[in-house]
């Protein structure tokens, strides 16, 4: 059983276009993340959300809009694409949201194509 | 914000070496893990250990917190192993849950 996944594994689109990808956690926990990797393979957070309530939000453009319908859903849907968007999405999920939060742990990643 | 050193950056290796991955970080954590990413971009879970030592199989880490260093070893290296190694922490300053990574280190076991 995948404990995180994350669909579409691979997305090629055209700029301006409007794209999502859905992530589920099996694993009962309460708090979900996303994480951007880019082409230098840097990792660094975009959004966390415990429990349906949005916990973190960094820099990030306000064209990507996590959803949460249920603590084990966050979906990250993106508007108006832009060729910088390239990067792999990585969704992740923890047991805690508080002082130790415990260990991460990752689905497999969305590589996003934007041409 | 907290900063995460990893070294080496690059490391190639015959099979059957042995190695030692070092993380450094500037600040008090809450959280540390290492991750290994294949070939295939996938990040597997190490270890998760802001303190002590851990052992799993041919690998195992240990962390010094209060010297603020992690270090990852790999012993009868097999070809594998080969992949980018993250170390990942989270500062007791810092959002929770906001795992800080280094640049990774990228190792490649030769056969």
């Amino acid at each position: 059983d995948t404990a995180v996944s994350q669909t579409p594994k691979y997305l090629v689109t055209q700029m301006g276009n409007d794209k999502s990808i859905k992530c589920e956690q099996n694993l009962g926990h309460d708090t979900m993340y996303w994480y951007k990797q880019d082409s230098k393979k840097f990792l660094k957070i975009m959004f966390s959300y415990n429990n349906k309530e949005l916990i973190i939000n960094e820099t990030v453009p306000n064209r990507f809009s996590p959803k949460s319908p249920d603590k084990a859903h966050l979906n990250l849907h993106i508007n108006s694409l832009e060729l910088g968007d390239s990067a792999v999405y990585f969704c992740a999920s923890s047991r805690y949201q508080g002082m130790d939060t415990g260990e991460l742990f990752f689905g497999e990643g969305s590589r996003l194509t934007v041409l | 914000g907290i900063q995460v050193e990893q070294s080496p950056p690059d490391l190639i290796l015959q099979e059957g070496a042995n190695s030692t991955l070092r993380c450094n970080f500037s600040d008090s954590v809450n959280n540390l893990q290492w991750f290994h990413q294949n070939p295939w971009g996938q990040l597997i879970n190490l270890f998760y250990i802001p303190s002590g030592t851990k052992q799993n199989g041919r690998l195992s880490a240990t962390t010094v917190a209060t010297e603020r260093y992690s270090l990852l070893y790999i012993s009868s290296s097999q070809t594998t192993d080969s992949g980018v190694y993250f170390c990942a922490v989270v500062s007791d300053g810092g959002s929770q849950g906001n795992l800080i990574f280094g640049k990774g280190t990228k190792l490649s076991v030769k056969p």
